[in-house]
This record gives C-alpha cells, structure tokens and sequence, in this order.
C-alpha cells in the first residue's frame, strides 16, 4: 500500500513564525502535491513537484514555498505565518504523470496560526 | 459555476439504506474519475477509480460514469454507521501532469 506520511499532525504557531510542514512517500512516486481544505473551498492546490528540485505553482502559491531535495521528502514552508493560513494541509503523491494516475493522500496537519 | 459540483448535504440516511451521492461536472474532457472517502480529521482514501463511461462494484460500493450527461453516482448498498463520512469526487482529463479537479464533498451521516 501507498504510504503518505505527515510528520506533524497538530501544530499551533504564533504569527510571523516560519513553519515547515514534512511530508514523505515510501512507493518512489515521482509527483508530490500539497493541497489546503478549508470547509466550504474544498481542496484547493498550492504548490506540486514532477521530480526533485523541481516545483510548479498550484492555484494557491502566496505565502507559500516548497523544497524537494529528494524524490520522497516534499516540504512546505510557510515563511511568515499569517492568521489565514490557520487550516488542515494535505500532502500527496502520484506515480508519474502517466494518463490515469490516482493521487494519494497523507493523513492531514492542522495548523492554528494565532 | 464550479468545473465540479457536489451537494455539500449532510445527507442522514438509517443504517441498511442504499445511499446515493453524485457529482456534476462541465469540462467533457475529463475521463478519468474517482471517489475518495474522508473521515472526520482524516485524509481522504481512494475508494473508487473508473475510466470513462460505465459501471464499476466493488463490494457494496458501486461507481457509475455517464459522460453524456456529465454525471457521476457513487451507490453504497446496505449503508453502515461506519460509511459516515465525507465523500468527494474528483476527476481528470488525463492530460501531461494528471492534475485532478475536485467536488467539495458530500456529508454523509448513517444512523443505526
């Protein structure tokens, strides 16, 4: 089975701190994406990588970056945490960008910015 | 209008009920759809892949595309409490990059 695996599940950050969020794949999947979910917006893209050292903006990419150094690791960071950042972030993973690939999903970090 | 729509509920069915939860979409491109199933604080999980038109079962679970009308079901037969959740369809037009689109998700709560 696909394992996705959010290192930090609940996190609670003060304004204007830098935040990293640690995600890691054990099936050699070559994309890697993290989505926000917030009730009523649904999942929404912020940033995604076809391959190391490579990242692509999603539909939501302000105050975000990334970093993938390795092909299982996807980091997102969040360089000064805002109060509107305070939401459930998925990370996620595909085969390759073959046709018909299927995303699977981490178990979720919530975060409250205060 | 959304590219995918899904009736956000909550929809309260008893234990034992044939559930149905459906997604609308407008690009007629995508052909590859998918349910995922999301429990409170939780990730959602695959739980039903199909390409293009056509039906897919897989234990209580039936899939169902019909491209024509842009619709998509998901049937849960013999609904259990454990089945409550939120369900979210999400889909693809197969394109370089697989990108999927998104339903906001349907509430689904089983009573015993």
């Amino acid at each position: 089975d696909v394992k996705v695996t959010q290192s930090s599940r609940y996190l609670v950050k003060r304004t204007g701190e830098k935040v990293f969020l640690e995600c890691v794949q054990d099936m050699d999947h070559e994309n890697m994406f993290w989505y926000r979910q917030d009730p009523g917006l649904g999942l929404r893209l912020i940033y995604f990588s076809y391959d190391v050292k490579m990242k692509e903006k999603g539909d939501i990419p302000e105050g975000y970056s990334v970093s993938r150094e390795k092909k299982e690791r996807f980091s997102l960071i969040l360089e000064s945490a805002s109060t509107n950042q305070t939401s459930m972030y998925l990370c996620a993973s595909s085969l390759d960008r073959g046709f018909g690939n299927t995303i699977y999903f981490g178990e979720g970090s919530w975060l409250t910015v205060v | 209008q959304k590219e995918v729509e899904q009736d956000p509920g909550p929809l309260s069915v008893p234990e034992g009920a044939i559930v149905s939860l459906n997604c609308t979409y407008s690009n007629s491109a995508f052909q590859y759809f998918m349910w995922y199933r999301q429990y409170s604080r939780k990730g959602p999980e695959l739980l039903m892949y199909t390409y293009s038109s056509g039906n897919k079962e897989d234990g209580r679970f039936t899939a169902q595309v019909d491209k024509s009308s842009k619709y998509i079901s998901l049937f849960i037969r013999d609904s259990q409490p454990s089945d409550s959740a939120t369900y979210l369809c999400a889909m693809s037009a197969g394109n370089a990059g697989n990108m999927l689109t998104f339903g906001g998700g349907t509430r689904l709560m089983v009573k015993p």
